[in-house]
């Protein structure tokens, strides 16, 4: 079956760690997406992909990191920098091209501890 | 810049009652309009779309028809069912090049017997 899937689900971390959240897609889609999700606030973009080996800032970029080495993987690093990273993290994919569906990830918890 | 606005949640319906979510947005031109839904501890889908003024979306019982003149993209079903807990998000794909989708801020449904 065809999706995008984000792992783990759930995933703690202690202060001052790097964690990468994985996400992988087989819809042959070229732009990939990260969400932070909060409560009230909606979801609010972390980066976004258009093509393999370019990636641009989203609006709340600061202390995160992404790469796309390949078109199916899109992850996200949560560094150390990043202040406040316990949130819920939705991963996207879409094809290209101006009104299109996004597909969605079952997102993972991030907890710091 | 485009944004969306949604009514604040949340929404507490019985069983059976009317449903409306209000969502009103502010865009270049005429995009597309898309609802997706959030059920608990998951991620989005794509509940249902309108591409054109005057058009109307439709899935699973729910309906919204796009207004260019109100510039509204309102939410509705006859009748709710306990199983349609969950938050809602109305989204405006962007008016750029690339597919950035801004979303609101999400309404919470619930509904009980």
């Amino acid at each position: 079956d065809g999706g995008i899937t984000q792992s783990p689900k759930y995933l703690f971390r202690k202060e001052g760690q790097n964690v990468t959240l994985s996400c992988e897609q087989n819809l042959n889609h070229d732009a990939m997406y990260w969400y932070r999700q909060d409560p009230g606030q909606g979801l609010r973009l972390i980066y976004y992909s258009q093509i393999v080996n370019d990636f641009q800032k989203g609006d709340i970029a600061e202390g995160y990191s992404v790469s796309r080495e390949k078109k199916e993987s899109f992850p996200l690093t949560v560094t150390s920098a990043q202040k406040n990273p316990t949130a819920f993290y939705l991963c996207a994919s879409s094809f290209s091209g101006q009104n299109t569906e996004a597909f969605f990830g079952q997102g993972t918890r991030l907890t710091v501890v | 810049g485009d944004s969306v606005t949604q009514m604040e949640g949340p929404v507490t319906l019985s069983e059976e009652a009317f449903l409306t979510i209000n969502c009103t947005y502010t865009a270049t031109g005429y995009p597309s309009l898309f609802w997706y839904v959030q059920y608990p501890g998951e991620g989005l889908q794509l509940l249902l779309k309108a591409t054109k003024a005057d058009d109307k979306g439709s899935n699973k019982g729910f309906e919204a028809t796009y207004r260019k003149e109100t510039t509204s993209f309102h939410l509705e079903k006859g009748s709710v069912q306990v199983s349609d807990s969950a938050v809602y998000f109305c989204a405006l794909p962007s008016s750029g090049g690339y597919q950035k989708v801004t979303f609101g801020t999400g309404t919470k449904l619930q509904v009980i017997p």
